[in-house]
């Protein structure tokens, strides 16, 4: 059975600091992978999408970036975090093909910037 | 533990039925509860959202929820659904309210015959 899972759970950060959440996926292959975010308040924004190694695409310009530097796994990085970042990201993926197949979530993790 | 469920994996119907698909969550104290929607080859999207104030919330394309807090509930409702609605729908909860994790139900699809 397929498996997703994203760390760390929480995470504490000052300004300025640099950020790694990994997201890595097991039992498929060649899986559609995403990043989403929460903001408090919000719902849930797309912040990044791939469709295979080293392919990303950016919904939202902004403080972060995403790599994909194998095929089951998913990395939102940042080189200078800023307040506005907090929130609850959420790492997901669905089989390859089409958008639209069936989504599943990781655990999610939260950053909180200070 | 945290947890949301939705009762049907697969709903079937023809146009112009009455929509109703269950989401029930376990007890988590405050919530913020969610609905979201992904139609064939698109991006998941944001259907409606409840905070707080009345129960009865209603969202973009016709559809409502209403949040019953004695029964841990929040079904999404539309009255004569469209050939376009088919789509699958997520619910989700924000346990602790907007600084607490956001937990997704498994999804249900919704089939509507023309």
């Amino acid at each position: 059975s397929q498996t997703i899972h994203q760390w760390p759970a929480t995470l504490v950060q000052p300004v300025g600091s640099p950020l790694s959440l990994e997201c890595t996926v097991e039992g498929t292959s060649n899986p559609n992978l995403y990043w989403y975010r929460q903001a408090a308040g919000r719902g849930l924004q797309l912040l990044f999408y791939s469709v295979g190694i080293g392919q990303i695409s950016s919904e939202v310009p902004q403080n972060l970036s995403a790599s994909r530097p194998q095929d089951r796994q998913f990395i939102l990085s940042s080189k200078k975090l800023l307040l506005s970042d907090s929130g609850f990201y959420l790492c997901a993926w669905s089989s390859s093909g089409r958008l639209g197949n069936t989504i599943y979530f990781g655990e999610g993790s939260w950053l909180t910037v200070v | 533990a945290q947890s949301v469920s939705q009762h049907n994996h697969h709903v079937i119907l023809s146009e112009a039925a009455s929509l109703e698909l269950g989401c029930n969550y376990s007890y988590g104290g405050t919530v913020n509860l969610f609905w979201y929607v992904q139609y064939p080859g698109q991006h998941l999207q944001l259907l409606l959202k409840y905070f707080s104030g009345d129960p009865l919330v209603k969202g973009i394309k016709g559809f409502e929820a209403e949040f019953i807090k004695s029964k841990f509930s929040f079904n999404l409702r539309k009255p004569s659904v469209q050939w376009s609605d088919t789509a699958e729908y997520f619910c989700a909860v924000n346990y602790g309210g907007s600084q607490g994790n956001l937990i997704f139900g498994k999804g249900t699809k919704l089939s509507v015959k023309p």
